[in-house]
């Protein structure tokens, strides 16, 4: 079956600008979480969702960002007055049990 | 303040030879989870420790999670170019509903 996809796979925005990325988790999985990478780092927790809403949103930098799962299932997160120290690879993981499935990711770059 | 130090940051090493990656903390953890990352792609779980002093072993990778469930560490025999790649440590906190808490990584390089 299909893993977690993430779309777009590179996202290149200008200082200031909005930024949606977008995850589809695996079919059936109630879990879905965010994570940012940088360089050279192990991932860091953003935003942990159980079905559609937010559990735990205690990693999101500030208000910013800010993440929405509707239905459930494709989740969109979004980034607002983006700025340079946003770069970095933005991944997605679902889970069913303790096991966590995560997406390829999204590195964002912000000029 | 990193919640996880993992050690070493990066390690280049022959094939054939045996190496261990260590995860320490100050934190308990409910369990443990080892991942590798390949470029360009997000992190793969290799296993999960839950009790204190549980070894675990997967092919030449051994997996040992400390009796008070505030270290780990993965122990690689036998190195081979295959196992080139990020390694990361991650931590699930008691009473937590999935949360990791990830460790900065240990870059593998084995030369052939």
């Amino acid at each position: 079956g299909a893993g977690v996809s993430q779309t777009p796979s590179n996202k290149v925005t200008e200082k200031g600008k909005y930024v949606e990325l977008r995850c589809d988790p695996i079919s059936g999985h109630t879990a879905l979480y965010w994570y940012r990478q940088s360089l050279g780092q192990g991932p860091e927790f953003l935003i942990y969702f159980q079905g559609t809403g937010a559990a735990d949103d205690s990693g999101l930098p500030n208000d910013r960002f800010f993440a929405v799962r509707p239905e459930g299932s494709v989740s969109t997160l979004k980034i607002q007055r983006t700025e340079r120290g946003d770069s970095a690879v933005y991944l997605c993981a679902s889970s069913l049990g303790h096991e966590q499935f995560f997406g390829p990711g999204t590195r964002l770059t912000v000029l | 303040t990193q919640l996880l130090e993992q050690s070493p940051q990066f390690l280049s090493i022959q094939e054939g030879e045996n190496l261990t990656v260590y995860c320490n903390s100050s934190s308990v953890f409910s369990s443990l989870q080892w991942y590798r990352q390949e470029p360009g792609e997000g992190p793969v779980l290799l296993v999960t420790v839950v009790t204190g002093g549980e070894v675990k072993k997967l092919k030449r990778l051994t997996f040992q999670f400390g009796d008070a469930r505030k270290d780990s560490s993965l122990h690689i025999t036998a190195a081979q170019t295959g196992d080139t790649g990020l390694y990361l440590c991650a931590g699930a906190m008691a009473g937590n509903t999935g949360k990791l808490i990830f460790g900065q990584g240990t870059t593998l390089q084995v030369k052939p």
